[in-house]
């Protein structure tokens, strides 16, 4: 069937220190999406991406999507205490296919 | 323009009972999806709408049900409740293939 994998699960960094989750699916995907969400709070789209190789940049926070649609990465540099919260990576395998997310990985930061 | 709204934010149930939840898509929204979230774990999918049929389904049994009204607006019904079923549930509209806007989700915990 069809699989996601995000890794790693938790990730505790010193402010200022760069963060990277990375989202696999043993499928070539249609599109992946990336989300934040706060403690205590609900999921936020951050950014979709559609084409093979495709990177996209949103200040400090860079999307990768990989060549053969079965990969993805989202890379913080820098990271803030505003960074805190879990990133979701959520899959289509088709434009009309349900969203599936990934587990999330868990950011937090140290001051 | 309100986005996502969802009522109610926080509820307790007993084992065995019904509960109805409800969902106001973004305005010029036409598609609903409802989410179960687990703590610690990513958004489950359970069911989509669209033009009051549900079009999607995910791995939940049938005590979980749906219905969308003409104004795109819809509801969850959970019954015969279950101690597992307690977990965050979120509704997400969109427009076709555009960009999903979670609500802010509905508490349930079930004793």
């Amino acid at each position: 069937g069809q699989q996601v994998m995000q890794i790693p699960q938790y990730q505790h960094v010193q402010e200022g220190e760069d963060f990277t989750t990375y989202c696999n699916s043993s499928t070539t995907l249609s599109n992946i999406q990336w989300y934040k969400q706060r403690p205590g709070g609900h999921p936020v789209f951050l950014i979709q991406l559609v084409k093979s190789g495709e990177v996209k940049k949103q200040k400090r926070l860079t999307f990768q999507f990989g060549e053969a649609k079965k990969n993805s990465s989202l890379h913080i540099t820098a990271t803030q205490t505003t960074d805190v919260g879990t990133y979701f990576c959520a899959l289509q395998y088709s434009s009309a296919s349900k969203i599936i997310f990934g587990s999330g990985t868990r950011l937090s930061i140290r001051p | 323009d309100a986005g996502v709204t969802q009522s109610p934010t926080h509820l307790i149930k007993t084992r065995g009972q019904q509960v109805t939840l409800r969902c106001s898509p973004k305005s010029g929204h036409d598609t609903v999806s409802w989410y179960q979230q687990a703590l610690g774990q990513g958004p489950q999918f359970i069911f989509q709408y669209y033009e009051e049929e549900e079009r999607q389904r995910g791995n939940f049994p049938d005590r979980f049900s749906g219905h969308q009204f003409p104004n795109y607006s819809s509801e969850l019904n959970v019954n015969a409740l279950l101690l597992g079923d307690s977990a965050l549930y979120l509704c997400a509209s969109s427009a076709t293939g555009n960009t999903i806007y979670f609500g802010e989700g509905s508490w349930l915990t079930v004793v």
